[in-house]
């Protein structure tokens, strides 16, 4: 069993496209993040979600935006594509608190051309 | 979060054990001590954490200085499926869980 999950796991498209990346955790945390690794492989904090309340929103453009359907997922919607948005984007679950291990997805590798 | 300083690589013989350090001069009394790691293309894997004492789990060992001002994370005997990114991170006691990754240190372990 997959413990988090990511679809797509490679995604090409356009400029000024929109698009998803979807996540799953079948671990029962009640709280989600997604991350961002761009080319020169510095991981970043963009989001986290805790019972469907957004708790932390670093300095991401507005263009991106997680949308939580249930716990147990945390979609990121991306609109107007840039080239600058090439990158591999980590899923991640973890219960609430500094003491508990994140678990990450297998990422999913965006290709803006 | 209080920032930490780890060398960017370092080298391993397979079966061997291997001390990855790290520096957090200035971590606070409520800071935990995280270690993660990152194999090529897959994503960051928890290893271990503590606060005070030393840590031992299944997969490594967790050393901390007694003025917490630096911690060591130990793999008993390396093996080439250990080759990965190691990142030591400070996670504050009641914060919302967020990770600040560093550059953490590339392991590279020889046959």
């Amino acid at each position: 069993d997959t413990a988090v999950s990511q679809t797509p796991k490679y995604l090409v498209t356009q400029m000024g496209n929109d698009k998803s990346i979807k996540c799953e955790q079948n671990l029962g945390h009640d709280t989600m993040y997604w991350y961002k690794q761009d080319s020169k492989k510095f991981l970043k904090i963009m989001f986290s979600y805790n019972n469907k309340e957004l708790i932390i929103n670093e300095t991401v453009p507005n263009r991106f935006s997680p949308k939580s359907p249930d716990k147990a997922h945390l979609n990121l919607h991306i609109n107007s594509l840039e080239l600058g948005d090439s990158a591999v984007y980590f899923c991640a679950s973890s219960s609430r608190g500094a003491t508990y291990e994140q678990y990450f997805g297998p990422g999913t590798r965006l290709t803006v051309t | 979060d209080a920032k930490t300083t780890q060398p960017n690589s370092m080298e391993s013989n397979e079966e061997e054990p291997v001390h990855l350090p790290c520096n957090h001069s200035t971590i606070s009394g409520t800071d935990y001590i995280h270690w993660y790691r990152q194999l090529p293309s897959q994503g960051p894997e928890y290893v271990i954490h503590g606060l005070t004492s030393n840590v031992n789990n299944r997969m490594a060992s967790l050393a901390i200085a007694e003025d917490r001002k630096s911690s060591t994370l130990i793999l008993h005997r390396a093996t080439l499926r250990d080759a990965a990114v190691y990142y030591c991170i400070l996670r504050l006691r009641g914060s919302q869980g967020n990770l600040i990754f560093g550059k953490g240190t590339k392991l590279s372990v020889k046959p």
